[in-house]
């Protein structure tokens, strides 16, 4: 199994501040996703990256596929109290039935 | 909307019981996936399929079976259960590898 490391591991901001978080591998994957997960419920998906050096924006959300396609970042601008959740990233390769590796996940507190 | 819908949300079980976690899609998704989640662990893999009757083991199958009868549903099979078998449970179902899981809610399973 080929690992996806993310950081940081846990993340406590006020509101408005600004914040990255990075997701390494040292695969090269075919995409890979970002997925955001509230307590109790299933992870949600916010966005997929397929081409190196892409970079998505979903309202104050930047994501970013490295060059490689080894790395991603989200980076959140003006975080406020509903980003609070867990962000995971997984990397998928086409030749794997959809089976994606995921990221062990970084815990996001955004205080008022 | 596309769902993926887990039966249960919340589940406890004796020790040795057999248990039966569904899930159902409606987005005739050929591939699907049963995930555990445990913290500091991340999400891991535990069953997937990539068509009806066709199922590969994942990371940790150990303790656990699956059924692919129809296309939109695919059962985790906990054959005896056990307390190191509490965990989340997550489903979850593709479209294609660069597209991203859609995930259901989520069953948490209580062993006791």
């Amino acid at each position: 199994t080929q690992l996806l490391e993310q950081s940081p591991q846990f993340l406590s901001i006020q509101e408005g501040e600004n914040l990255t978080v990075y997701c390494n591998s040292s695969s090269v994957f075919s995409s890979l996703q970002w997925y955001r997960q509230e307590p109790g419920e299933g992870p949600v998906l916010l966005v997929t990256v397929v081409t190196g050096g892409e970079v998505k924006k979903l309202k104050r959300l930047t994501f970013q596929f490295g060059d490689a396609r080894k790395d991603s970042s989200l980076h959140i601008t003006a975080a406020q109290p509903g980003d609070t959740g867990l962000y995971l990233c997984a990397g998928a390769y086409d030749t794997n039935a959809g089976k994606s590796t995921f990221g062990d996940g970084t815990t996001l507190t955004v205080k008022p | 909307d596309v769902k993926v819908t887990q039966s249960s949300r919340y589940l406890v079980k004796r020790t040795g019981e057999k248990v039966f976690l569904e899930c159902v899609q409606d987005m005739d998704h050929e591939n699907m996936f049963w995930y555990r989640q445990d913290p500091g662990l991340g999400l891991r893999l535990i069953y997937f399929s990539y068509d009806v009757k066709m199922k590969e083991k994942g990371d940790i199958p150990e303790g656990y079976s699956v059924s692919r009868e129809k296309k939109e549903r695919f059962s985790l099979i906990l054959e005896s259960a056990s307390t190191n078998q509490t965990s989340m449970y997550l489903c979850a179902s593709i479209r294609g590898s660069n597209y991203g899981y859609t995930f259901g809610s989520g069953t948490r399973l209580t062993v006791v």
